[in-house]
């Protein structure tokens, strides 16, 4: 099955607010972590990703965190904008490389 | 640089019927992933390859699912006879090499295939 899962299927969100969507993953072996973005009939785009030794990266208007003790990770997106709307993945990658996906976040702004 | 291309965009069979879908990677990448994206759900992979060899394929249903990649470049993914719970987004995805780090994974924009 899959190690990888989303806190919320859904997430609303005012247009200028920030957004924030949750993972939690069980795999404690797992060193690397991705967030991806997929809008409709597209595939995933890279976001922005950490490694296990770390606990926060930012990247331009989003910044991933990290808690391994209770194997969470979490995306927020700074200043939400229509272009946000989308599903968004975490996805963890085992020490055998294979990369795991949870089932996703849908992320609806509101104008 | 180009992205990872894939073809066809959109398939639709009968059940019982063969199906196969092409993947052209990122040039130089030597690690190359396809994945099966149901509806609703994040994406399974079903193999990976390591230029032409097969890395991992646990997930694959080999009883109707095959894939090559014979000179290590270009992909194939095929299915045959389908069944309609192989409805589905078929993703190919490669890397420059098997830890991917960074952009390392790149994601094509899919086969969508619907069995009726």
């Amino acid at each position: 099955g899959e190690s990888v899962g989303l806190h919320l299927p859904t997430l609303s969100v005012q247009e200028g607010d920030n957004s924030i969507i949750n993972c939690a993953y069980s795999n404690s072996a797992s060193d690397y972590f991705i967030w991806y973005k997929q809008e409709s009939g597209k595939g995933p785009q890279f976001i922005i990703d950490i490694r296990s030794n770390m606990d926060k990266r930012q990247g331009q208007r989003v910044t991933v965190l990290l808690n391994k003790t209770v194997k969470h990770l979490s995306l927020q997106i700074a200043a939400t904008q229509p272009g946000d709307s989308a599903v968004y993945f975490c996805a963890e990658r085992n020490n055998d490389y294979k990369l795991s996906f949870g089932a996703g976040t849908t992320v609806t702004v509101r104008a | 640089e180009a992205g990872v291309a894939q073809s066809p965009r959109y398939k639709i069979i009968e059940k019982r019927q063969s199906v196969a879908f092409w993947c052209n990677p990122i040039s130089g990448h030597a690690t190359l992933y396809w994945y099966q994206q149901i509806l609703g759900q994040g994406p399974k992979l079903l193999i990976q390859f390591q230029n032409n060899g097969v890395v991992d394929d646990s997930q694959l249903p080999k009883d109707r699912f095959s894939a090559e990649r014979l000179k290590g470049v270009d992909s194939t993914l095929k299915i045959q006879p389908a069944k309609l719970e192989d409805s589905a987004v078929y993703l190919c995805a490669s890397s420059p090499n098997l830890s991917g780090r960074g952009y390392g994974y790149t994601f094509g924009s899919g086969t969508r295939l619907t069995v009726v």
